[in-house]
């Protein structure tokens, strides 16, 4: 049983940036992907990026400027950065293991961005 | 990207129900789409993947059918607790895209 634990900043403010951690447990760390997905408030949900065990990622190319997913596999961790942050970042971010579907989801992190 | 598009954004139904959502990719995807039902302040819960596979611990009242551009999710005799926001998710290739999401309430 894969279980995902967030961590990382909720407030930020615009131009800072979003730093999450997503710590794994249980289950082949290095054997699926691993994903972020984001959800704006009342909105449906956006696929962010993707990352393998090896270091491969891919991004939504909207945000592939400013995003970053990693892995330090050390640590079973996965971490998403996202720079320069406006008020149109603000939403719950998912860490997410994908095999076939996204069948493990962290538990959310709120990030909101005001001045 | 692929553009997925759900149908509909929103549905009244009552228990005992059956309902069908449609998703339909704007290109071919093989199977490669899955079903999500979300709750509101919950994460997503995957019912479908591989556009037609039961996950493990969902009810079987939950099917799910289509190959190529053209899918369903069906719920078979609505219970209290399906009333939710379903989404369908492709991944056929990247960017993975999701639907806009149907919610189902009474």
């Amino acid at each position: 049983q894969v279980q995902l634990q967030q961590g990382g900043a909720g407030l930020l403010k615009p131009s800072e940036t979003l730093s999450l951690t997503c710590s794994v447990s249980g289950g082949s760390f290095s054997a699926y992907y691993w994903t972020w997905i984001r959800q704006s408030p009342g909105k449906g949900l956006e696929w962010i990026g993707e990352i393998d065990f090896s270091g491969t990622s891919n991004y939504t190319p909207s945000l592939k400027s400013r995003v970053t997913i990693s892995v330090d596999s050390s640590k079973n961790q996965i971490s998403l950065k996202l720079t320069s942050v406006t008020a149109a970042d603000t939403a719950v971010y998912y860490c997410a293991h994908e095999v076939g579907g996204i069948d493990y989801w962290g538990q959310g992190t709120l990030v909101t961005v005001s001045s | 990207a692929i553009q997925m598009t759900q149908s509909p954004s929103s549905l009244s139904a009552s228990v005992g129900d059956t309902v069908t959502i449609t998703c339909r990719a704007s290109q071919g995807i093989r199977s490669d789409l899955s079903w999500y039902q979300q709750k509101p302040g919950e994460a997503p819960k995957l019912l479908i993947y591989s556009a037609s596979s039961l996950q493990l611990g969902v009810p079987s009242r939950f099917s799910g059918h289509g190959s190529g551009t053209d899918f369903t999710l069906t719920i078979s005799g609505l219970q209290p607790e399906d009333f939710a926001t379903y989404y369908c998710l492709q991944l056929y290739n990247y960017p993975r895209t999701f639907g806009q999401g149907t919610r189902v309430d009474i």
